[in-house]
């Protein structure tokens, strides 16, 4: 595979911020793609990056640093509903390679 | 239809027996992917479809499994003689298929949970 790295959990405080790293080993890619997935439900596409750099939605932002290999998912202003595992995948060609995904906490 | 449909949503079997899986994607989407998340583990990839081309069956984790996608629409998995190992929710997927970025958007079903007793 891609060997896709992402941290297992992340636990913060409704209002904050959060950053999920996602990692990889591999050199030719199309786009870096982030996914929301809740508990029970199917994944929900979020955010893509094609160029290094940051790419803002709203209260998300995901970057990208092709020459480092490394990715991130930036989550503001945290709201309860957040709380979700975050999947980060690389397509290559047609083929969507997912990461194990990050599940995150949100606490009052 | 408005989303990807799955059927069944739930399925339990007996170690042994044959299940079938359905997925009806977004009407227009000429992609068509499966994939496979056990408890606690990313998504595996299994198959992909794109129009009326061959089939990627480079997932497909033995000759156990096996999909077909009729007409262009409409895909079923099945597999063969289910193993305890293969409990886990089957997700079927589709997207635009047309290249560039749009390929990687993809619309998820909520899932076929599949328990193998």
């Amino acid at each position: 595979g891609q060997n896709i790295d992402q941290p297992t959990e992340m636990t913060a405080t409704e209002g904050a911020i959060v950053q999920i790293n996602c990692t990889y080993q591999t050199s030719g890619f199309n786009g870096l793609f982030w996914y929301q997935q809740h508990a029970g439900e199917a994944p929900t596409f979020l955010s893509y990056n094609v160029l290094d750099g940051l790419e803002e939605k709203g209260r998300f932002s995901s970057f990208l640093s092709r020459s480092k290999g490394y990715s991130y998912l930036l989550l503001k202003e945290l709201q309860m509903k957040d709380s979700a595992s975050y999947l980060c995948a690389i397509l290559q060609g047609y083929k969507l390679s997912f990461g194990a995904g990050t599940t995150v906490t949100v606490r009052a | 239809g408005a989303g990807v449909s799955q059927s069944p949503s739930n399925k339990v079997t007996e170690k042994g027996k044959d299940v079938e899986l359905r997925c009806d994607p977004i009407s227009g989407h000429t992609a068509l992917y499966w994939y496979r998340q056990s408890l606690g583990q990313g998504l595996e990839f299994l198959i992909y479809f794109q129009g009326n081309s061959a089939p990627d069956k480079s997932g497909l984790p033995s000759d156990r499994f096996s999909a077909e996608r009729t007409g262009g629409s409409v895909s079923t998995l099945t597999i063969q003689r289910t193993q305890q190992e293969d409990s886990a929710v089957y997700l079927c997927a589709s997207s635009f298929g047309s290249g560039g970025m749009a390929t990687g958007e993809l619309f998820f079903g909520e899932g076929s949970r599949l328990t193998v007793l």
